[in-house]
């Protein structure tokens, strides 16, 4: 099972409103992280948690508030965002550890909306 | 520094074998991968290769390493209508394995 899940799909939120996103893996990976996808470009890397631990913040506005609960869930929590926020968020789980390949897979995405 | 680019569009036959490049900078990668994104989904790892390799063969797919020219490709043979999406190559760093670099994406249309 290579299944990362993600929830919403698909959501739409005005710029003073709280939203979560939500993302779970059962493979028993160590590590998982947040991509934001503006459209026709590539992800780019948000957070990394390893061991439920932040190991990575890519200088993200502290709009976006991470949260690694355990080992299987990463959250997404968004307060006051911007229309230009408005992409595809992508969570990825990768078990890597030393000797290993760091292949990460991902989930399908939730398509955000600012408006 | 860190930078990945592949070519934007390419176009081919149905049955026909498409190829796909990327070129990066950076020589200290580790492993390189391929990623497939289908419109509106997220990212599908296809295969991935050590940097000590030339070249892995997964079915369909082949991918060739030329880490002297920095050069990476993705062959994919008998090329169906199900393959169009964009693809990603994408570098992990030998400092920091947890960092992906993504290339710039080459969106391939197959056409009948």
């Amino acid at each position: 099972d290579t299944e990362v899940t993600q929830t919403p799909k698909h959501l739409v939120m005005g710029m003073t409103n709280k939203k979560s996103l939500k993302c779970e893996q059962h493979m028993g990976h160590r590590a998982m992280y947040w991509y934001k996808q503006k459209a026709k470009k590539p992800p780019e890397l948000m957070f990394v948690y390893s061991y439920e631990k932040l190991s990575i913040n890519e200088s993200v506005p502290s709009r976006f508030s991470p949260e690694c609960p355990n080992s299987s869930l990463l959250n997404l929590h968004l307060h006051a965002l911007q229309p230009e926020d408005s992409a595809l968020y992508l969570c990825a789980s990768s078990q890597g550890d030393s000797g290993l390949a760091y292949e990460q897979y991902f989930g399908p995405g939730t398509r955000l909306t600012v408006t | 520094g860190e930078d990945v680019e592949q070519s934007l569009f390419l176009s081919v036959r149905e049955g026909d074998s498409s190829v796909i490049n990327c070129t990066y900078t950076d020589s200290s990668s580790t492993y390189l991968y391929w990623y497939k994104q289908e419109p509106g989904a997220g990212l599908q790892l296809l295969t991935y290769i050590f940097s000590n390799m030339d070249m892995k063969q997964d079915q369909r797919l082949t991918v060739l390493l030329n880490k002297k020219d920095k050069h990476l490709s993705l062959r994919i043979a008998d090329t169906q209508t199900g393959d169009s999406a964009i693809y990603f190559c994408a570098e992990s760093m030998e400092y920091n394995t947890d960092k992906l670099i993504f290339g710039t994406g080459t969106r391939l249309q197959v056409f009948p």
